[in-house]
């Protein structure tokens, strides 16, 4: 069974441009999620979309967004790169809302550069 | 102060020692926790998932929880080298619904 898989790995934009990263969850998962994780600071939480609807917001500016389609594959835009916003970018699928006991498969991830 | 805290190491150990990590947190509808591995340059693996307070084994991995005391551990038995990773904590409850919150992640090499 195919995990999560996202594309590209790798992204080199520069200031002010704007970054296009997609992911497609494991099959038959509905919920998506998107993390950040820069140098020191961790794991911090984006976005989270079920069923086509964002449920879930991080505490992020708005020029960070995305999309699930149809299909529950997703795409997060960041818009007015900064060069803060280098980072691995992280897209996760569970199951789905529904279920109660929810784990979260991580894909490899999109390393972002803003040079 | 954070909402998870995990001491970020390294932590170096030599072949075959016990792993032990944790993490405190401060949020008290936390209700289901987990720890995650991830290797340089790769997403995080699960490993662990548990819920509410209580042990849970799977082979060479031991995870605990405390709720009283908002702590959490995983401990590795007989460490080998493919251990060497980041260990991430993670856990979930509340009005966070399945939002995830994460620790810091602890950096830990096995020396052969």
């Amino acid at each position: 069974e195919a995990g999560v898989t996202q594309s590209p790995t790798h992204l080199i934009k520069t200031r002010g441009q704007q970054a296009t990263l997609r992911c497609s969850p494991i099959s038959g998962h509905t919920s998506v999620y998107w993390y950040q994780q820069a140098l020191g600071l961790g794991l911090q939480f984006l976005l989270w979309y079920d069923e086509g609807e964002e449920r879930n917001r991080g505490n992020f500016p708005p020029r960070f967004s995305g999309r699930q389609f149809p299909n529950y594959s997703s795409e997060l835009n960041v818009n007015a790169l900064e060069l803060e916003d280098s980072a691995l970018y992280l897209c996760a699928s569970s199951p789905g809302t529904s279920t109660t006991n929810e784990k979260l498969f991580f894909g490899s991830g999109t390393q972002l550069s803003v040079l | 102060q954070k909402e998870v805290e995990q001491d970020p190491g390294p932590l170096s150990v030599p072949e075959g020692a016990i792993v032990s990590l944790n993490c405190t947190y401060s949020n008290s509808a936390f209700q289901y926790f987990m720890w995650y591995r991830q290797y340089s340059r790769k997403g995080p693996e699960l490993l662990m998932y548990t819920y509410s307070s209580g042990n849970k084994e799977d082979g060479r991995f031991t995870a605990q929880v405390d709720k009283s005391s908002k702590y959490i551990s995983l401990f590795i038995r007989d460490s080998q080298p493919s251990d060497s990773a980041t260990y991430l904590c993670a856990m979930r409850g509340g009005a966070a619904g399945n939002k995830l919150t994460f620790g810091g992640g602890t950096r830990v090499l096995v020396k052969p």
